[in-house]
């Protein structure tokens, strides 16, 4: 079965502290690969597509990676303006796109 | 500036009604798709269409309906079979094979 899951569900990190989400599927023939961010009330805000294993993508302070069966977001030396929930999603056949729940990221002054 | 427009932001209806969710695109994308966020799941695809006056059904289609009269535009009605209907209702664009979604602010429905 095709599927997409996140962890963890939230993450509590004080300004400055670096961690990093994970998305990990289980779909047949990958075409890309997505990050949203999404403040609350709003819709999710593209950030990167990453299309193979190996490749990288970086804006400030986010990078995000693939491999074969996961992807990771690094947030690197955060700040309060990047608490969100962050979304991955999967494309696996033309134009269906599957979602994981999101991390719900909270940094701390 | 292109994007999504989805009106209105928040939306209440009582049970019985039907209710029309409005999406209209200025970005020239061929694809516009329907999603339904609830608390704690990931985004279910309700309809989606290709092309204009083609439009097929997502996972969880039961107790909606749309229609794509026009490129521009992609209206959900969300009607009285729907056992559920309280939910975020986002509407998303793409261009092409490969290219990622693009999303409107959505629409909050409530119905009591």
């Amino acid at each position: 079965e095709d599927q997409v899951t996140q962890s963890p569900e939230a993450l509590r990190l004080q300004e400055g502290e670096s961690s990093s989400l994970n998305c990990s599927y289980t779909v047949s023939g990958l075409r890309g690969l997505f990050w949203y961010r999404q403040d609350p009330g709003k819709g999710p805000e593209f950030l990167f597509t990453l299309y193979s294993a190996g490749e990288e993508k970086e804006k400030e302070r986010l990078k995000a990676t693939l491999t074969k069966k996961e992807s990771f977001l690094h947030i690197t030396a955060p700040k309060p303006e990047d608490s969100a929930t962050y979304l991955c999603a999967v494309q696996a056949n033309f134009n269906k796109f599957y979602f994981g729940s999101g991390t719900k990221l909270n940094v701390k002054p | 500036d292109g994007g999504i427009t989805q009106s209105p932001k928040y939306l209440f209806r009582k049970e019985g009604q039907n209710v029309t969710l409005s999406c209209e695109q200025n970005l020239n994308h061929d694809a516009m798709y329907w999603y339904r966020q609830d608390p704690g799941q990931g985004l279910r695809l309700i309809y989606y269409s290709q092309i204009v006056n083609d439009f097929q059904k997502g996972d969880i289609a039961e107790g909606y309906s749309v229609s794509r009269e026009k490129k521009e535009s992609f209206p959900l009605t969300v009607t009285s079979a729907q056992k559920n209907p309280t939910a975020f209702y986002l509407c998303a664009s793409s261009d092409r094979i490969d290219s990622p979604l693009h999303f409107g602010n959505g629409t909050r429905l409530t119905v009591t």
